[in-house]
């Protein structure tokens, strides 16, 4: 079946410094794919997407390409701030059935000290 | 708009009794979603639903229902609380009609404790 899976966090890393997340994905078909951010205390918000290979989504400093050939979707940014601390999850839609249904990955808790 | 609200914020509750997350969205969204968010596991799929009177399973269903009467709410139905639905619950909503029914929208999540 489809799956997600992330590297395992936390990530801890300094102001200013490189960020990248991996996310690589299992999945049959063309699945669209997402990263989500969860703030403290909140819910998850869409950070960025995109719908097909060689596709990259970016927002907020982040980006992410789509490579079918590695089935990857790995998270960077050039120059994390604190207020990136987070937890991040990857995700992906649930097949070619177009309901809305996501399938993420087990998230990964970025921490960012000033 | 309020987007996606979902009351309460928090519960505890005993094992065996029976309870109802609410949740509502004043977006006209047609598609809604439950998840439930365990350490280590992600966000896994509880139910959904495409539309009013429509709802099928997601990934965990077993031990809890849903309905959807209206375009608006979608409440989550603990039958008999167990210790092992101890988690955060987020609703999701999405709209097909734009091209982006994959884009969902979350609420802010209900923190349940079963003791």
């Amino acid at each position: 079946g489809n799956s997600v899976t992330q590297m395992e966090g936390p990530v801890t890393l300094s102001e200013e410094a490189f960020l990248t997340i991996n996310c690589t994905y299992t999945a049959t078909g063309y699945p669209s794919l997402f990263w989500y951010v969860q703030y403290p205390g909140e819910g998850l918000q869409l950070l960025l997407k995109a719908t097909k290979a060689d596709d990259k989504g970016s927002n907020k400093g982040f980006e992410a390409t789509y490579r079918k050939e590695t089935t990857s979707f790995h998270l960077e940014k050039g120059s994390v701030q604190v207020s990136d601390s987070a937890v991040y999850f990857c995700a992906l839609t649930h097949g070619s059935s177009n309901t809305g249904k996501l399938i993420f990955g087990q998230g990964t808790t970025l921490q960012v000290k000033p | 708009n309020a987007g996606v609200t979902q009351t309460p914020k928090f519960q505890v509750l005993k094992t065996g009794q029976s309870m109802t997350l609410q949740c509502a969205q004043d977006m006209n969204h047609e598609y809604m979603s439950w998840y439930r968010q365990d350490p280590g596991m992600g966000l896994r799929l509880i139910h959904y639903s495409v539309g009013a009177g429509i709802t099928d399973q997601g990934e965990v269903p077993n031990g809890y229902n849903v309905s959807r009467s209206t375009t608006e709410d979608f409440p989550l139905r603990l039958l008999s609380a167990a210790p092992s639905q101890t988690s955060v619950y987020f609703c999701a909503s999405s709209d097909p009609s734009t091209g982006a029914r994959d884009e969902q929208f979350f609420g802010p999540g209900t923190r349940l404790t079963v003791l």
